[in-house]
Formats: C-alpha cells, structure tokens, sequence
C-alpha cells in the first residue's frame, strides 16, 4: 500500500521569502509523484510531476521539486513566495506498478500555504 | 475545450434524499473517477473507471454507486443520502496511455446533507 505524508497542516511565510512544502511518501514499487494546487473554491491544478526521468522537477509558477529515493522525500520549493501562492497544495503518489496507476492517487491531507505581506 | 465540467457546484440534501452528481470530459480520457474531499483527509478515491462499462471501487465506496455508460460521462449517484457524505466531490480524468497517473480535475461539487 502507499501512503504521503505532508508535514505541517499549515506553513507561513513572508512574499519574497523561500517556499519549502515537505512531502514523504511511502510506496512498494518505484512511485510517480505529483503536486497539486487548489485555490480557494475551485479544483486542483497539477503544478509538477515526477515520473521516473530527472529527479529535479521543475513546475508552473516557479516551483520545483526534487525526488530523493533514500529520504522517500518529494518536497516542493519555490525561491521566492508571492501573495497569489496562496493556496492549498497536495502531494500524491501513483503506485506504477498496480495495473498502470488506473486505481486512482493517494493524496496527503494537504498543506496551506499563508503568505505574510 | 471545457476539459472536465461537474454539475451542480452545491447541493444541499436532507437525510434519506437521493441525488446523482453529473460529471463529464470532452478530452476523450479513457479513465474517470471521483473524490471527497473532507477537511484534513485530502482527497479520498471513490470511484473509478478504466473505459465504458467498466467501474471499480476505491477506498471509500459505500453508499455510492457508479456507472459508465459513454466515454465522456461518469455521473455519482447518492441513493440514501447521509450527513456523513457531506463533502467537496471532485471528478476527475485521465488519458489512459499516460497510465492514468495525470489526472485532470473538474471544479467540485459542494454537497451538504442535513
């Protein structure tokens, strides 16, 4: 079974400040991975997805992630935060070997993400 | 292209009511599904479907039913419904040859049952 753990149900920090969201997975089999983000009152948007190629990811808005197989670690950074970051993000994680990933994504419980002006 | 579109965006329902979340994609994904999102639970699958006429359960599929009929709609029915299935519910899809894993969310339904 796979599991994603995000610590820190919430992370603040200033606008212009380093972004750094933790994400911990736990899987059987090689994993893919991904982060999503979800406004305030709407779906959830892919920022970035880790399947197997290089292990630095890079995403929309200018976040990154780096996929460390020995810490089981998929955390997300972004250089510097701006006010409309502010949102929702989750981590997830695609068992590859059950059948093509086709039994869905297992999410973490999510970290929100506080920009401080 | 309105990618994946789920209607209504809120529902309220009183305990016992039956109701059917409509959820459709005009991406010609082979793969759908549906999640509840609850507050500090993420995201929990539900539902799921690799092609017409084929449905499988996830992780929380009690008190829920599915089916497939069409490559474009894959609608959640609520046959009794109760306060614990107030929730957010997402559909979402996925282009098989991508193995499913990148999956494309539609905009929520907010359901609330009393």
């Amino acid at each position: 079974a796979q599991s994603v753990t995000q610590l820190g149900s919430h992370v603040s920090v200033s606008e212009g400040a380093l972004v750094l969201l933790r994400c911990n997975y736990s899987s059987s089999v090689p994993p893919y991975l991904f982060w999503y983000v979800q406004y305030p009152n709407q779906g959830l948007q892919l920022l970035l997805k880790y399947t197997s190629a290089a292990t630095l990811v890079k995403g929309i808005n200018g976040f990154e992630a780096e996929f460390k197989k020995s810490e089981t670690s998929f955390h997300l950074t972004k250089p510097s935060a701006h006010m409309s970051d502010a949102a929702e993000y989750f981590c997830a994680v695609s068992d590859t070997g059950s059948g093509g990933g086709a039994d869905g994504l297992t999410f973490g419980k999510g970290t929100h993400l506080i920009i401080q002006p | 292209n309105a990618g994946v579109t789920q209607t209504p965006k809120f529902q309220v329902l009183k305990t016992g009511q039956s109701m059917t979340l409509q959820c459709a994609q005009d991406m010609n994904h082979e793969y759908m599904s549906w999640y509840r999102q609850d507050p500090g639970m993420g995201l929990r699958l539900i539902h799921y479907s690799v092609g017409a006429g084929i449905t499988d359960q996830g992780e929380v599929p009690n008190g829920y039913n599915v089916s497939r009929s069409t490559t474009e709609d894959f609608p959640l029915r609520l046959l009794s419904a109760a306060p614990s299935q107030t929730s957010v519910y997402f559909c979402a899809s996925a282009p098989l040859a991508s193995g499913a894993y990148e999956q494309y969310f539609g905009p929520g339904t907010r359901l609330t049952v009393t």
